[in-house]
């Protein structure tokens, strides 16, 4: 099945940093979403992009659909962007296929 | 758009007790998911649903674990004889494919703790 790579795992910063994470995946994909899960398990999604680039505020996202990655960027982070970060793919089925995802902390 | 919503949040059960929980789906989705997740790990599919039909099960899906959606709205899944393994957040998906977008939404997911 399709395999999805999340780096880097864990990601300390600075308030007011900027962060780049990664999301490599195995094979063709038509659907990946970006989610960030909050302390306490609840998923809230970022941004649907099987392709191309989105931007909502501070965060936005590129999908390289043929060269199999995409990422995700945070710019003047805020503590409360701590959290996991999960990529999620679907290729050939109807089920999402989840990374192991990146633990960001933002400090004051 | 209430979003979708699971009940209980929290299970505490004692070995080989059974267990159900409950998600709903935003309402006009015809697709609901279940997935489970560890801890450390990222979500992993159980089952999935097209109105009442359910349509895919993944092999984590063992012969104690069950799921319904009788009138294609509301789901359950059972986990009977439950065992400490079976300690995990439980988390429910909706989504209505559409030509240019194919989301799935989460629920708050239940936390199953198996004594």
């Amino acid at each position: 099945g399709i395999q999805v790579e999340q780096s880097p795992p864990d990601l300390i910063l600075q308030e007011g940093a900027n962060s780049t994470l990664r999301c490599n995946f195995s094979d063709s994909v038509n659907n990946l979403q970006w989610f960030h899960q909050n302390p306490w398990g609840q998923l809230i999604n970022l941004f649907y992009i099987p392709s191309g680039t989105k931007q909502n505020g501070r965060l936005s996202a590129t999908t390289v659909a043929t060269e199999r990655y995409s990422l995700l960027y945070i710019s003047s982070s805020q503590t409360t962007d701590s959290g996991v970060y999960f990529c999620a793919v679907k290729g050939g089925s109807e089920k999402l296929v989840f990374g192991k995802g990146t633990k960001l902390t933002v400090n004051p | 758009d209430t979003g979708v919503s699971q009940d209980p949040r929290h299970k505490i059960t004692k070995r080989g007790q059974n267990v159900t929980f409950r998600c709903d789906p935003i309402s006009e989705h015809n697709r609901l998911y279940w997935y489970r997740q560890t801890l450390g790990q990222g979500p992993e599919f159980l089952t999935y649903f097209q109105n009442e039909a359910q349509l895919e099960k993944s092999r984590l899906l063992s012969d104690r674990f069950s799921a319904e959606r009788p009138k294609g709205s509301f789901s359950t899944l059972e986990i009977q004889r439950t065992e400490q393994g079976d300690s995990a957040m439980y988390l429910c998906a909706s989504s209505r494919p559409l030509r240019y977008t194919d989301t799935q939404y989460f629920g708050p997911g239940t936390r199953l703790t198996v004594l």
